[in-house]
């Protein structure tokens, strides 16, 4: 099946600082990646979706500025966390795209704010 | 797009029963999918199966979509210790439908 690598799987940083999380598709052309998050037990949480070339759309109450996403080519887009705090301490998974609504999903990284 | 709802919540079998747990939604929908999610990791895609379908397999995996009822079920035929997982649908209304996710069902096989 096609494949999502996500890096890096695991990040530790102080308050205040910027993360970010790149989301590639190895082996086919993504035209729209997804970024998910996840609290522990919990179920994934769309973000946005990121569309090659053009601005991503976010899910209502995820901050824009505080999330960047960046989807400048067909094969990568990136997450940046801006100024985490700990409360931003979550596991992000990203997916992309491929053929009618299937997804496949990158490893998730595990960002934790100290 | 919608979110399915899965049922049970939690699901704890011997190993080599079979696991069946269920997909409920609310919309008409194009293809429904079900993924697998090992504690700590992505996603794993297990099985599409589109609308005009009303049974797939795929190895041990069994699924139906009963689009009358807006359901569908996954059954895991001899269960394994490393089936343990969180289960998810997705239906999934068009082409370009986002997919958003239930709470899942969390199996737990005991050895």
């Amino acid at each position: 099946g096609a494949v999502v690598s996500q890096h890096p799987s695991r990040v530790i940083c102080k308050s205040g600082t910027s993360v970010k999380i790149e989301c590639r598709s190895l082996d086919f052309q993504a035209t729209t990646m997804f970024w998910y998050r996840q609290f522990p037990k919990q179920s994934l949480m769309l973000m946005a979706t990121s569309n090659e070339g053009s601005k991503a759309t976010y899910e209502q109450g995820v901050e824009k500025d505080k999330f960047l996403i960046n989807h400048a080519s067909l094969t990568l887009s990136t997450l940046t966390v801006t100024s985490a705090h700990p409360e931003d301490s979550s596991f992000y998974i990203c997916s992309a795209s491929f053929g009618p609504g299937e997804l496949f999903f990158g490893e998730g990284s595990r960002l934790t704010v100290l | 797009s919608q979110q399915g709802e899965e049922d049970p919540q939690a699901l704890s079998i011997q190993e080599g029963e079979n696991a069946t747990m269920n997909c409920s939604y609310k919309t008409s929908i194009n293809n429904l999918q079900w993924y697998r999610q090992n504690s700590g990791r992505g996603l794993v895609h297990l099985i599409l199966i589109r609308s005009n379908e009303r049974e797939k397999h795929s190895g041990r995996l069994r699924v139906t979509l009963d689009t009358s009822k807006k359901s569908s079920s996954l059954l895991i035929t001899a269960s394994r210790a490393a089936d343990t997982a969180s289960y998810f649908c997705a239906p999934v209304m068009n082409r370009d439908d986002k997919i958003i996710f239930g709470k899942g069902t969390r199996l737990h096989i005991l050895p």
